[in-house]
């Protein structure tokens, strides 16, 4: 039974570029949220997506975007990427609307040079 | 919104002995508190988790109580092992609440176990 996935494991940006992030919910799964995880600190809720549409969104500026699609899986994209954007990208399924668990991705380790 | 505080920001436990880790929130609608392990370059895994209907859960080492007048909520580890060496993170959110099911954490505890 497969888990959460997540593409790439790792990526090195240039300021300025943009970047696209890529997860796989579990099988069952209809929700996709999105954390951010800067060094030393808890994850902090950028999205959350439940039936391809969009609800909840964190304290994240507008160059963070994201999307569901039909299967469920999920991208994250951020533009104009800043040395501050630099972190582990979380994201979590859950079956939603009858339990909360989230179980988490192995995350994507973006850093911003 | 939201805010969880957890403390203490390090712990460390002689083999054996027993940890506690304890988080508060601000948010008295906030009815589901997930708690989460994470080991170095690992993704958070979920541990053992509580709703706001029960004031204690156990699953053989690990409890978690929930304190809803007080708003905190406490994980215990009993008879800790070196395997127990960790990050471990509490959160908060509203259960069964579309499009605002979103975790909220604390800073996170990290926990030595000492051999």
């Amino acid at each position: 039974d497969a888990g959460v996935t997540q593409s790439p494991t790792h990526l090195i940006k240039t300021r300025g570029q943009h970047v696209t992030l890529r997860c796989s919910p579990i099988s069952g799964h209809k929700s996709v949220s999105w954390y951010q995880q800067v060094l030393g600190q808890g994850p902090q809720f950028i999205f959350q997506y439940y039936e391809k549409e969009e609800r909840g969104r964190g304290n994240f500026p507008d160059r963070f975007s994201a999307r569901q699609f039909p299967n469920y899986s999920s991208e994250l994209n951020v533009n104009a990427l800043l040395l501050g954007d630099s972190a582990l990208y979380l994201c979590a399924s859950s079956v939603t609307g009858t339990r909360n668990e989230q179980y988490f991705g192995p995350g994507t380790r973006l850093t911003v040079t | 919104g939201e805010n969880v505080e957890q403390h203490p920001s390090t712990l460390s436990v002689q083999e054996g002995d027993s940890a506690v880790i304890k988080c508060t929130y601000s948010d008295s609608a906030s009815n589901y508190f997930p708690w989460y392990k994470q080991e170095l370059g690992k993704r958070p895994q979920l541990i053992i988790d509580i709703r706001s209907n029960v004031g204690e859960k156990k699953d053989q080492r690990i409890a978690v109580t929930l304190n809803k007048t007080a708003k905190h909520f406490s994980l215990h580890i009993t008879e800790t092992q070196p395997e127990d060496s960790a990050v471990y993170f509490c959160a908060a959110s509203k259960d069964r609440n579309f499009g605002n099911e979103k975790l909220t954490f604390g800073t996170g505890t990290r926990l030595t176990i000492i051999p």
